[in-house]
């Protein structure tokens, strides 16, 4: 399967937990994005990878929301003391340029 | 800013014709995406506008005026499984990251 790829699906985690999700891109595409969707709602922006370059965050990611792209290549986004709030599907999108955006399956995120 | 504006549901019968409005105020513009996003599962692209006017893919189409800040996605010939929601995303360059922002998408309802 040459999409895009993120583990794991599902991780219920306690509070205050730190949990880290990783996301591997379709191969070659330099632009890597990040999204949070919670039921009902469309994808919320949280921060824009160019290759290894982080360029852009959202004023939607706290402190502790820490993302990495070592050697532009897959991504891990990693959430520190867990709250209720974090409770969503994080969603990982890569594109080649400026071209549509191709989305991953998601990892369901639930604080307890 | 970004302010991008979708029906929250509709409803439509097996067979008929359906229109899926998005209206948008962005700081910048440099293209409209359309999504389809079954539930549980990642968005899946459908359409992109860049121009002004109507692209046609199959039983969908979409059509842009960028003057009026307005889009809409055209389901034609509907099958049951075309219940989904559908995301209408706009592309600001904002500084070079043309980040796409999501509306909160339209939940369509198809019934025999």
């Amino acid at each position: 399967d040459t999409g895009v790829s993120q583990n794991p699906r599902h991780k219920i985690t306690k509070r205050g937990q730190n949990v880290t999700f990783r996301c591997d891109p379709i191969s070659e595409h330099n632009r890597l994005y990040w999204y949070r969707q919670t039921l009902g709602q469309g994808p919320e922006f949280l921060t824009y990878f160019q290759n290894e370059a982080q360029l852009e965050k959202s004023r939607l990611l706290s402190d502790r929301f820490s993302a990495e792209r070592p050697k532009g290549s897959f991504s891990t986004l990693e959430i520190q003391r867990t709250e209720q709030g974090d409770s969503a599907m994080y969603l990982c999108a890569s594109s080649p340029g400026t071209a549509e955006a191709f989305f991953g399956q998601g990892t369901r995120l639930t604080v307890v | 800013g970004q302010n991008i504006d979708q029906p929250t549901e509709m409803t439509a019968t097996e067979g008929a014709i359906v229109q899926i409005n998005c209206t948008y105020q962005t700081s910048g513009f440099n293209g409209l995406f359309w999504y389809q996003q079954h539930a549980g599962e990642a968005p899946t692209f459908l359409s992109y506008n860049v121009l002004d006017g109507l692209e046609e893919k199959g039983r969908f189409s979409s059509f842009l005026s960028r003057s009026k800040g307005y889009s809409y996605l055209l389901l034609k010939e509907l099958q049951m499984k075309d219940s989904a929601s559908y995301l209408c995303a706009v592309r600001d360059p904002r500084g070079g990251s043309y980040i796409p922002t999501f509306g909160r998408g339209t939940s369509l309802i198809v019934h025999p």
